[in-house]
């Protein structure tokens, strides 16, 4: 399995600032995931982090609110672009391992004032 | 499009009875199926992962069953502790490693 990280572990942003969202993995993956979970609701995924080209984006997600980076095979950023209130989620990214199986880093819990 | 429903949101159960938690999905043109538990204010962590070619997978006191064709996952959890108390999410994976998740089921288990 993969041991992942993500900084920062929570924050409070005021509306219409930016936050960047880090996620680093132990070892080298082909597949990155950036998913959301507003209160309440289940997991939805955001987008697709592709190594070395853009992000792919699920209906509903674009790239000017969500920029993404995935400079290497085992780091990538999610940008939350100026935040309202109902940005205000768990975010969490994940990577696929070989047999599809996804493991989920910590989170990150943002609250936009 | 993909949707996945849990049946409960939430259960309440006394310590060291075993209980099913129930899946279904509407496309059964399915890679995988993974089971995940979630704590609160925490990330997801893995418990089972079924490919589309099996029937049930095992651990410890965790056994899960697929039933593709029908459209239905079980998760079964024997002689419960107060330490199971998580939302169980059932989420299934489709091409290129996308997962559509359930809402959860809640559970509580009391000492």
């Amino acid at each position: 399995s993969a041991v992942i990280s993500q900084k920062p572990s929570r924050d409070i942003c005021q509306r219409g600032t930016s936050l960047t969202i880090q996620c680093q993995v132990d070892s080298q993956v082909t597949m990155m995931f950036w998913y959301r979970q507003q209160p309440g609701q289940s997991l939805t995924l955001i987008a697709t982090a592709n190594q070395g080209s853009e992000a792919t984006y699920e209906s509903g997600f674009v790239i000017d609110k969500f920029p993404i980076s995935r400079p290497n095979l085992t780091f990538s950023t999610l940008t939350v672009s100026n935040m309202s209130p109902e940005d205000s989620s768990i975010y969490l990214c994940s990577v696929g391992s070989r047999g599809y199986e996804q493991y989920f880093g910590p989170g990150t819990r943002l609250t936009v004032t | 499009k993909q949707e996945v429903t849990q049946i409960p949101a939430a259960l309440s159960v006394p310590e060291g009875e075993n209980l099913v938690l129930n899946c279904s999905f509407t496309d059964s043109a399915i890679y995988n199926l993974q089971w995940f538990r979630q704590d609160p204010g925490k990330g997801l962590t893995s418990l089972l992962l079924i490919q589309s070619s099996q029937r049930e997978q095992t651990s410890g006191r965790l056994n899960a069953s697929l039933d593709k064709s029908s459209g239905r996952s079980t998760l079964y959890i024997a002689a419960s502790q107060p330490g199971d108390s998580a939302t169980y999410l059932c989420a299934v994976g489709g091409s290129n490693y996308k997962l559509t998740f359930g809402k959860g089921t809640l559970l509580t288990v009391n000492p």
